[in-house]
C-alpha cells in the first residue's frame, strides 16, 4: 500500500458510543495531522503530531482524544459525539525536518452521529 | 475571523482556455502557499506550492502566482481540461510552525467540453 490510507470509509454511531479512527502513513513521514471538514466549511485543523509528540490541539473538544503509538499509526477515538460533530474527518502526513513539504491526505472517514 | 479566503465559491470554464483561481489572506506570517484539488468521496490531493521568497512556480498547466504586497495568490490552469473539475482549496503555513496549514473554503470548478 501507498500513501494514507484512513478507515473506515464511513462510520455511524450512536451519541453514546465510543469508537475510534485510524490513519496509516507509508510515505515514511515524521508528522501527522487529523483536520475535521464540516459542509460549506474550510478544512479545520485538530491536532498535530510532530515525531509522535502531540504539538498543537487547536482548542478541540475533550470527547476527541487523539493518539500516536509511532510516526506511521494515528487514531483519533471519539466518545459521547454531539450531532455537529458529524463531518468529514482528514488525516494528513508530511516530512517537516526537510523545509517546507506538502501534506498529503488520505481519503477520510465521513462521521454520522445520530 | 479567516485568515485565508477564496470568494469564489464556483468557477465555470470553457475546456481549452484559462481557469484563474484566487487566493487572498491575512497573515503575514504566511511563508508557504500550497493549492490542493479534492475530488467528491477522495481526500485533498496536492497540485502545487509556492514560497514566499518567490513569486511564480509553474508545474506543466498549473502556475501559482503570489503577489505578497497584496497577499493575493491565484492559480492559472491552462487549458483547461474537463479532468480538472473538482474543488480546489488554497493552504497557507506560517512560518516556524511545523507544517499547520490554515485552508481557504474551497473553489468549485467546472470545465465544461
Amino acid at each position: 500500500e501507498t500513501g494514507v490510507t484512513q478507515t473506515p470509509r464511513h462510520l455511524v454511531m450512536g451519541m453514546t458510543n465510543k469508537k475510534s479512527l485510524k490513519c496509516e502513513q507509508h510515505l515514511g513521514h515524521n508528522a501527522m495531522y487529523w483536520y475535521k471538514q464540516s459542509a460549506k466549511k474550510p478544512l479545520e485543523l485538530m491536532f498535530v503530531y510532530n515525531f509522535k509528540e502531540q504539538t498543537e490541539n487547536n482548542s478541540v473538544p475533550s470527547r476527541f482524544s487523539p493518539e500516536c503509538p509511532n510516526s506511521s499509526h494515528l487514531f483519533l477515538h471519539l466518545h459521547t459525539l454531539q450531532p455537529e460533530d458529524s463531518a468529514l474527518y482528514l488525516c494528513a502526513s508530511s516530512q517537516v525536518e526537510r523545509g517546507n513539504q506538502p501534506q498529503h491526505f488520505g481519503d477520510g472517514t465521513r462521521l454520522s452521529i445520530l | 475571523d479567516q485568515q485565508v479566503k477564496q470568494n469564489s465559491p464556483s468557477l465555470s470554464v470553457q475546456e481549452g482556455r484559462i481557469s484563474i483561481l484566487n487566493c487572498d489572506y491575512t497573515n503575514s506570517m504566511f511563508d508557504y502557499f500550497l493549492w490542493y484539488k479534492k475530488y467528491p468521496a477522495e481526500g485533498p490531493t496536492f497540485l502545487i506550492s509556492i514560497s514566499s521568497i518567490k513569486d511564480k512556480n509553474e508545474d506543466g498547466r498549473f502556475t501559482v502566482f503570489l503577489n505578497k504586497s497584496a497577499k493575493h495568490l491565484s492559480l492559472h490552469i491552462v487549458p483547461s481540461q474537463p479532468g480538472d473539475s473538482a474543488v480546489y482549496f488554497c493552504a497557507a503555513s506560517p512560518y516556524n510552525q511545523g507544517g499547520k496549514l490554515i485552508f481557504g473554503q474551497g473553489t468549485e470548478l467546472s470545465v465544461k467540453p
